[in-house]
């Protein structure tokens, strides 16, 4: 079983849609976790950092732990074409090895 | 801040030579360095770690005498490929470990090697 799994997608949705990307994990002690955005041929860049349970929001992007479920999410707001990219989860139990999912795959039609 | 540079963006080079990819942390100290791999469609894969002044920890299966790792300061850390072959091309990433609430992680742009 891999450590964390997240649909790779694609995902197609209208412009100002909201999308809702998510990864569930296997590992109860991870306590970190991070979406980041990748767009093609380039790095990936972070988005939002959550550390134990709860939600974050940051503009239009919310994240959301859930860990009795070992499970998380991003929502994005009023998505615009500018959001087509891929979005990778991450995840850690000391902040020291990250463990990634697979990325999923969004275009957002304008 | 907390920003990783990495170069080349993209190298194209013949089979059995070696390539070296720099990654500098431009606005803070980088005491762990981590190298991934990226084929396509695939997620990110953990090669090595690589804390600076001492020898780089590889992951399973990762060739250690193929892809030399050097942290030899605190804002620098390279990776080189050895001996390069076609199953070598792939997107290669590293990543800096700065710290926030916990730790978090500034990515360079990543190189595109395509080995000939």
């Amino acid at each position: 079983q891999k450590e964390v799994e997240q649909d790779p997608g694609p995902l197609s949705v209208p412009e100002g849609a909201i999308v809702s990307l998510n990864c569930t994990y296997s590992n109860s002690a991870f306590q970190y976790f991070m979406w980041y955005r990748q767009y093609s041929r380039k790095g990936p860049e972070l988005l939002m950092y959550t550390y134990s349970s709860g939600n974050k929001e940051d503009g239009r992007f919310t994240a959301q732990v859930d860990k009795s479920s070992k499970y998380i999410s991003l929502f994005i707001r009023d998505s615009q074409p500018s959001d087509s990219a891929t979005y990778l989860c991450a995840m850690s139990a000391t902040g020291n090895q990250f463990y990634f999912g697979t990325g999923t795959s969004l275009t957002v039609i304008p | 801040g907390a920003v990783v540079s990495q170069h080349p963006s993209w190298v194209i080079c013949k089979s059995g030579t070696s390539v070296k990819i720099e990654c500098r942390s431009l606005d803070f100290q980088a005491t762990t360095m981590f190298w991934y791999r990226q084929f396509p469609k695939q997620s990110l894969m953990l090669m090595a770690t690589s804390n600076e002044g001492s020898k780089a920890t590889y992951e399973q299966g990762v060739e250690k005498d193929k892809f030399l790792i050097n942290h030899a300061s605190l804002t620098l850390s390279t990776l080189t490929v050895t001996s390069a072959h076609p199953e070598d091309s792939s997107f290669y990433i590293c990543s800096a470990r700065y710290k926030i609430v916990g730790y978090g992680y500034t990515f360079g742009s990543g190189t595109r090697l395509t080995v000939v």
